[in-house]
This record gives structure tokens, C-alpha cells and sequence, in this order.
């Protein structure tokens, strides 16, 4: 079926270290998603992009939807302890109704 | 408090004990949603539902029903639950659904193990 591939799927960076994660689509997205778990948590809803090219911020976390609404990127400055957990991106095609795709997630670990 | 509010959070059951897993929103949201959740494969959509009595399959539909008879409630059942349903389930709901914008609220999760 339908597939969003993220990458990586682990990283573990450095405290104070930057962080991207990436979604790719093989066909053109209407929105995408972004959600965080912790660690035995559930998903969070964090943002959504809607338009071609957008750029959206909040705090340290900037996301990024590609020209072609095909790609999308999160990336966190200087991440900290509290950062920890997966990304998960959620895709909805401009082909199908209202289902979104999540895509497995980037699991984040953060060595102090 | 916004928020979607599933039962119970743990289960243990036998193979072929039938199970419902309860959910329910107090946001009056359109859409819900089943997922489960394993390691390495991410978040899979099992059924879904656009509004009252409107359900339709995800990408695992086999071994499980819904219903949706009241907008609240997307209750999950498992006829007959066999050891491979074993995961952590995690109910969702969102005012409009993908196309129509806005993030899922997730439920806290129930961990199935079926032994």
C-alpha cells in the first residue's frame, strides 16, 4: 500500500547536537504531519504543513515542506534531554480522501 | 479536558476470547481512527470512521471489527483474538480527517498481549 519513508530510522546525537529527520513521498501530498512520542507515551500532534515550500518554527523545531509538497523535514537546534523520543511524519495524498500515512518514525535517543 | 480516552490500558487475554477495547472523545471530532503499533513497522491504520455509522478498512483490517453508532464511541472489537493481535493499540480522533487539516488527538493506548 501507500507508503511515506522516513529516515533515518535511529539517530543518537550528542546533547547540544542538531537533529533532521526526513519524510519522502512518491506522490504529491495535500498536507503532512508531524507528531512526537516519548518513550512509552502516545503520538502528539505537533504541526501541519500545508503549503509548497513552507517553513513553520516553534522554539527549536523547524519543519520544512519540499517545492513539490513530495518531502518534508524536522529539525532541532541544539537538541536536549527533553527532545528524546520518536518523530513520526503523517502524510495525506491528493488522491485518497482523509486518510493520512504515518510514516515508522525517527527514534531520537540523546547522550548527555 | 480535549481528550480521547481508551479502555483498559493493559489487557492479557487467551486466543479466541472476544475483547472490546472501548474509545471515546469528548471533542465531538468526524473522524476516528484505530492504529496498532509494533516495533519496526510504525503505525498501522486497522479501521476508521468519517462519522455516525460511516466506517471503512485500514491497511490491517483482518481479525477486527468497529462500530460507530454514536459520534463519541469508535469501540474496537476482537472477535477472536489470536496471538499475532499482541500490540499496543492506540485509538485517534480528528475534527475533519487528512484532507480537511488538523492534527489527530491519540488516546493513551492499550497494550494487548494475547497468549
Amino acid at each position: 500500500g501507500q507508503q511515506v519513508m522516513q529516515i533515518p530510522q535511529y539517530q543518537h546525537v550528542q546533547e547540544g547536537e542538531d537533529f533532521t529527520t526526513y519524510c519522502n513521498s512518491s506522490t504529491t501530498l495535500s498536507n503532512i504531519q508531524w507528531y512526537k512520542q516519548r518513550p512509552g507515551g502516545h503520538p502528539v500532534f505537533l504541526i501541519q504543513l500545508v503549503k509548497s515550500g513552507e517553513v513553520k518554527k516553534q522554539k527549536r523545531l523547524t519543519f520544512q515542506f519540499g517545492e513539490a509538497k513530495k518531502n518534508s523535514s524536522l529539525h532541532i537546534t541544539a537538541t536536549q534531554t527533553t527532545d528524546v523520543g520518536t518523530y513520526f511524519c503523517a502524510e495525506n495524498s491528493m488522491n485518497r480522501d482523509d486518510k493520512i500515512i504515518f510514516g515508522k518514525g525517527t527514534r531520537l535517543h540523546i547522550l548527555p | 479536558e480535549a481528550q480521547v480516552t481508551q479502555n483498559p490500558r493493559y489487557l492479557i487475554t487467551v486466543t479466541g476470547k472476544k475483547l472490546t477495547v472501548t474509545c471515546s472523545q469528548n471533542m465531538n471530532h468526524e473522524y476516528m481512527s484505530w492504529y496498532r503499533q509494533d516495533p519496526g513497522l510504525g503505525l498501522r491504520q486497522i479501521y476508521y470512521s468519517m462519522n455516525v455509522e460511516v466506517t471503512d478498512k485500514g491497511d490491517v483490517p483482518e481479525g477486527y471489527k468497529v462500530s460507530r453508532k454514536e459520534k463519541r464511541n469508535f469501540p474496537l472489537i476482537l472477535e477472536s483474538p489470536s496471538p499475532n493481535q499482541t500490540s499496543l493499540y492506540f485509538c485517534a480522533s480528528s475534527l475533519l480527517g487528512g484532507s480537511g487539516g488538523g492534527g489527530y488527538t491519540f488516546g493513551s493506548g492499550t497494550r494487548l498481549t494475547v497468549v
